[in-house]
């Protein structure tokens, strides 16, 4: 049983590239969500998703995109990379249809842009 | 948006005494508020949930309050240790669909 798991650990892009941050669970929750983690901002939500087939945007979705086919998979697009954008990213899960349950963390994702 | 502060950005105490970290919000009152540790470089792991209609909830050492006169939840760690050092997150979730609502915590050292 991995629970969350996130990929890649580390990841450096140049300005204007694309990449998928890869989010899985194996507990078959059906809520799942998105946070990017800067300093002396705290954990900021980009988007979240209550179920298969469903998303919303949170505080900051500028810039990324998701889409949820499974329940098990959450990917986070960054379609065009932007300085702004390093950060350290958490994808969470929670067992209910919403977040009222306890959120199970990933171990996160670094990502800089050059 | 409804918005939840910790005001400290960093706490030190010595080993052995109670360390209380504060999380208050604004407008009405959550639903729920939890209480999260994130050690660096790993994500946050949950501790304590706490609804509104209750006033405290233990586990262990730990103790959570949820005061809605004050808008405010306290978290404290009786008989601290250094091993409880780490960066103490709350969260808000209000209703439905909502998401969780997180506060950009406290980093907690406790000093041998």
């Amino acid at each position: 049983n991995a629970g969350v798991t996130q990929t890649p650990k580390f990841q450096v892009l140049k300005t204007g590239q694309s990449m998928t941050l890869q989010c899985a669970q194996d507990m078959n929750h059906e809520y799942m969500s998105w946070y990017r983690q800067d300093p002396g901002m705290g954990l900021r939500l980009i988007h979240y998703s209550v179920g298969a087939g469903i998303t919303d945007q949170g505080e900051v979705p500028n810039g990324y995109n998701v889409s949820r086919s499974t329940t098990e998979d959450f990917p986070l697009r960054l379609l065009s990379a932007a300085p702004s954008q390093t950060s350290v990213y958490f994808c969470a899960t929670a067992g209910g249809g919403t977040a009222t349950d306890t959120q199970y963390f990933g171990p996160g994702t670094r990502l800089t842009v050059l | 948006s409804q918005k939840i502060e910790q005001n400290s950005e960093a706490l030190n105490i010595q080993e052995g005494k109670t360390a209380t970290l504060t999380c208050n919000y604004t407008n009405y009152s959550p639903a729920y508020l939890q209480w999260y540790r994130q050690d660096p470089g790993r994500g946050p792991v949950f501790l304590l949930l706490i609804r509104e209609n209750e006033k405290e909830k233990r586990k262990e050492r730990l103790k959570v309050t949820f005061d809605t006169t004050l808008k405010q939840s306290l978290f404290h760690i009786t008989a601290s240790q250094p091993a409880d050092s780490a960066t103490y997150l709350c969260a808000r979730f209000d209703s439905g669909n909502t998401p969780l609502v997180f506060g950009k915590g406290t980093r907690l050292s406790v000093i041998a």
